[in-house]
């Protein structure tokens, strides 16, 4: 079991609603990514921030957005919740560098109606 | 741009017997291979990973995958499947260029039968 801890664990909104997902990194990460991964898919990068800046981004638009915290927790904001946001949501805390393990949450399955 | 491909979205394979996992990859550059597992409802758990040195890579539980560059693959094996090995399990590569992100494929779902 990895010390990165999620919540919730599960949750259902409305489309058009607003929500945010929390996530607790392993202690002494820097980096924290998230991933959403739809139903029988892969996860797919939404972005990652490095010692509270953003450090990348994937394909996801604007109303996707997060914070990482001094102690690197870290949320996940979506505004206007569209039914294709129903997903599996992952964080990944991590040490920043390449080849770098990622230690991932259970996740938030987020279910939009 | 790196990319890994899973080939077989589902695999059934009986107790007791091979697993073989094939994943292949995309990339101009060497590049850093890894394998999750995913447990129902769970998030996930690094297997293993490949980053330079020796390309047969051992993991945990019993689990193994070898690099072969001239055949741009990542195959993920284990001698003999367990009941507790159904799962379902992705290969990915960490990009090296840009954000150090995880491109994952789109996963195989291992089903062991009794």
């Amino acid at each position: 079991e990895t010390g990165v801890t999620q919540s919730p664990t599960h949750l259902i909104k409305t489309r058009g609603q607003q929500v945010t997902l929390r996530c607790s990194s392993q202690s002494g990460h820097n980096t924290v990514s998230w991933y959403q991964q739809a139903l029988g898919q892969g996860p797919q990068f939404i972005f990652q921030y490095y010692r509270e800046e953003e450090n990348g981004r994937g394909n996801f638009p604007p109303r996707f957005s997060g914070l990482q915290f001094p102690n690197y927790s870290s949320e996940l904001n979506v505004n206007a919740l569209e039914l294709d946001d129903s997903a599996l949501y992952l964080c990944a805390s991590s040490l920043e560098g390449l080849g770098t393990e990622a230690f991932f949450g259970q996740g938030t399955r987020l279910t939009v109606v | 741009a790196q990319s890994v491909t899973q080939l077989g979205s589902h695999v059934s394979v009986s107790e007791g017997a091979l697993v073989l996992l094939r994943c292949n990859y995309s990339s101009s550059v060497p590049p850093y291979l890894f394998w999750y597992v995913q447990y129902p409802n769970q998030g996930l758990q690094l297997l293993l990973k490949y980053t330079t040195g020796a390309t047969l890579v051992k993991g945990i539980n019993g689990f193994e995958a070898e690099f072969k560059k001239s055949e741009t693959s990542f195959h993920l094996t284990k001698p003999s499947a367990h009941m507790s090995d159904a799962a379902e399990y992705f290969c990915a590569v960490h990009t090296t260029s840009g954000t150090y992100k995880y491109i994952f494929g789109t996963g195989t779902r291992l089903k062991v039968l009794a």
